[in-house]
Formats: structure tokens, C-alpha cells, sequence
């Protein structure tokens, strides 16, 4: 167990809707990252925030967005859902410093229809 | 920019064969390297990780060091088992920054 927790673990929707995913961090850990990962993609790093605040920005479409909360649990917003973006997204932590590890959830399974 | 370019595979061993998984990297400055692992159906779990060159990381018998002069962090294992079949990432972090990771290798061992 990573100490990252996301959720939900799978979720069925449909082409045109919009749904959220969450991310609880490791305890401590003031950075949070999302990735995607899909079949022809590998792993796209989408954007990572610290402490509440957009730190970088990665492949992320325009469609989706992000946001750290003052708890440091970070949700992920994906609308206008369309079928290329089925994929498993990923939260990861880490605290700061160089070289240290950056620790991922289990994933979120999409599957849009 | 950063980046990471990894024998992609898929590799397919029969138990207690020896296993290398190629990784190089481009980067500006020394960047820290790491090889996440993924079991079907799970996350991203660490593996192994080096922060500076010449460094070893190693972790139930894999191994990988940190070659500066080859901008290399090649994954090896001398003898594989059964359960290592799995997704391996090669991957490097500069500074606090994301982490970028390679394409992934599929490993699959035989019995």
C-alpha cells in the first residue's frame, strides 16, 4: 500500500459527460501529480500541483482540469468525455527534495462509451 | 528536454534466466533514475532508485546503476522468477519536477 488512495477505482460513462476523480495524498506529502496511462499513449504526465498551487503542465487537454485543495486531496475534472479518452489515470505524491520517490495510487479505470 | 528511452519489448524468459532491460536518458544536469514496476491490475510501485552517478540501487535482486559517461540505468536480475512477470518503467526525475517516464517494458517468465 502506497498511502495514496483514489477514487472510484472504475468508472463506466458515457461519450459527453463529465466526471471527477479523486486523489488523497500520502500523508505529509505537499505535491501531487496526475497521469494518464492508455494502451497507445504509455504514461502521459498531465500536471502536477504543490501545496495548492499548479506546478507544472504536462499533455493535459483542455477538456480537463485539476485543482489541490487547502487538505491537499486533489481532484481530477475530465468533461465532454470522448471514447480515446478511456485510459487507467493515476495520482502520485511525493514530498520535495531531489530524488525522492514519487508514490502512486492504484488508478482510476475510465471507460467511456 | 528530459527524457527516457527503454528496450521496449515485449520480453518473454524462461525461470532463472538472466534479465537486462535496456535504459537511457537525456537530460540537462544529473537528474535522479528510477524503475517503477506494474503486476497486472495495480499502480506504479518503486522498484529501484539511484540519485547520483556511480550509485547502485538494488531491490529483490534487481539491480541498476547510475553510468553518467553512458547515460545509462540498465535493470538487471540474475536469476528471474515466475512472479517478476510484470510492466517495468525506466524513468527520471530533475529537481522536484514530474517524473518522465519510459515507454515500459512487458516481462513474462515462463516456468
Amino acid at each position: 500500500d502506497s498511502g495514496v488512495t483514489q477514487t472510484p477505482k472504475h468508472l463506466i460513462t458515457a461519450t459527453g459527460q463529465r466526471v471527477t476523480l479523486r486523489c488523497s495524498p500520502r500523508s505529509g506529502d505537499l505535491s501531487v501529480y496526475w497521469y494518464q496511462q492508455s494502451l497507445d499513449q504509455g504514461l502521459q504526465f498531465l500536471i502536477q500541483y504543490y501545496n495548492g498551487e499548479e506546478r507544472a503542465k504536462g499533455n493535459i487537454l483542455e477538456r480537463f482540469s485539476a485543482q489541490q485543495f487547502p487538505d491537499l486531496h486533489s481532484e481530477l475534472n475530465l468533461s465532454s468525455l470522448e471514447l480515446g479518452d478511456s485510459a487507467l489515470y493515476f495520482c502520485a505524491s511525493s514530498e520535495q527534495g531531489r530524488g525522492n520517490t514519487i508514490y502512486f495510487g492504484e488508478g482510476s479505470w475510465l471507460t467511456v462509451v | 528536454g528530459n527524457s527516457v528511452t527503454q528496450m521496449e519489448g515485449p520480453v518473454t524468459l524462461s525461470e532463472e534466466a538472466f534479465l537486462t532491460i535496456n535504459c537511457t536518458y537525456t537530460a540537462t544536469g544529473y537528474p535522479s533514475l528510477f524503475w517503477y514496476v506494474q503486476y497486472p491490475g495495480e499502480g506504479l510501485q518503486l522498484l529501484l532508485k539511484a540519485t547520483k552517478a556511480d550509485d547502485k540501487g538494488s531491490n529483490k535482486g534487481f539491480e541498476a546503476t547510475y553510468r553518467k559517461e553512458t547515460t545509462s540505468f540498465h535493470l538487471e536480475k540474475g536469476s528471474v522468477q515466475v512472479s517478476d512477470s510484470a510492466v517495468y518503467f525506466c524513468a527520471l526525475r530533475y529537481n522536484n519536477n514530474d517524473m518522465r517516464f519510459g515507454a515500459g517494458t512487458r516481462l513474462t517468465v515462463k516456468p
